[in-house]
């Protein structure tokens, strides 16, 4: 098992520019997130996705959409890249949204933007 | 609104020396609380998870503990090596909230040979 994995490991952005950061999991998990981390914020969560076919709001939402392609890829766009998004993504999946499982954690993107 | 803290942010020890990262939350509404550990450049790793009807957790030479009304839990690491030298994140599934984390900022430590 792969686990869950992330491309790209880096990106560099002009400000304005559009990606799609991509995350797959083969663990045939239903719940998968996208966090991002800054230096001494820890890890905030951005978007979530309960089951296939569902989406909802993290804590810091803006800026960002995603989109539960199937039960293995959730994607995370950033339609028009600002500097406040430089940062280290990761996407994570777990089991279930309502068990308590633990969250397994991909090894993250790392996003600059200029 | 849930916040984690984790004290100290940094912490440097000489090898074998046994250990103890804090972590506190400002409410006691939690479903479970995980610790995790990150090396630099990495994704998280799952070391221990506490469910809230639960007081503490073993693996190996790391024991978490938790005590929900007060709002901390503790990572005891015994006999530390340079191996574990790496940044611990705290993080707290508040209940009915999809089992997301909110995590703390970390405490980095270092083990010195």
């Amino acid at each position: 098992n792969a686990g869950v994995t992330q491309t790209p490991k880096f990106q560099v952005l002009k400000t304005g520019q559009s990606m799609t950061l991509q995350c797959a999991q083969d663990m045939n998990h239903n719940s998968m997130y996208w966090y991002r981390q800054d230096p001494g914020m820890g890890l905030r969560l951005i978007y979530y996705s309960a089951s296939e076919g569902t989406t909802d709001k993290g804590e810091v939402p803006n800026g960002y959409n995603v989109s539960r392609l199937n039960k293995r890829e959730f994607s995370l766009r950033l339609e028009s890249a600002a500097p406040s998004q430089t940062s280290v993504y990761f996407c994570a999946s777990t089991w279930t949204s309502g068990g308590g499982e633990t969250q397994y954690f991909g090894p993250g993107t790392r996003l600059l933007v200029l | 609104k849930q916040e984690v803290t984790q004290i100290p942010a940094a912490l440097s020890v000489p090898e074998g020396e046994n250990l103890v990262l804090n972590c506190s939350f400002t409410d006691s509404a939690i479903y479970n609380l995980q610790w995790f550990r990150q090396d630099p450049g990495k994704g998280l790793t799952s070391l221990l998870l506490i469910q809230s009807s639960q007081r503490e957790q073993t693996s190996g030479r790391l024991n978490a503990s938790l005590d929900k009304s007060s709002g901390r839990s503790t990572l005891y690491i015994a006999a530390s090596q340079p191996g574990d030298s790496a940044t611990y994140l705290c993080a707290v599934t508040v209940n009915n909230a999809g089992n997301m984390l909110t995590f703390g900022g970390g405490t980095r430590l270092m083990v010195k040979p």
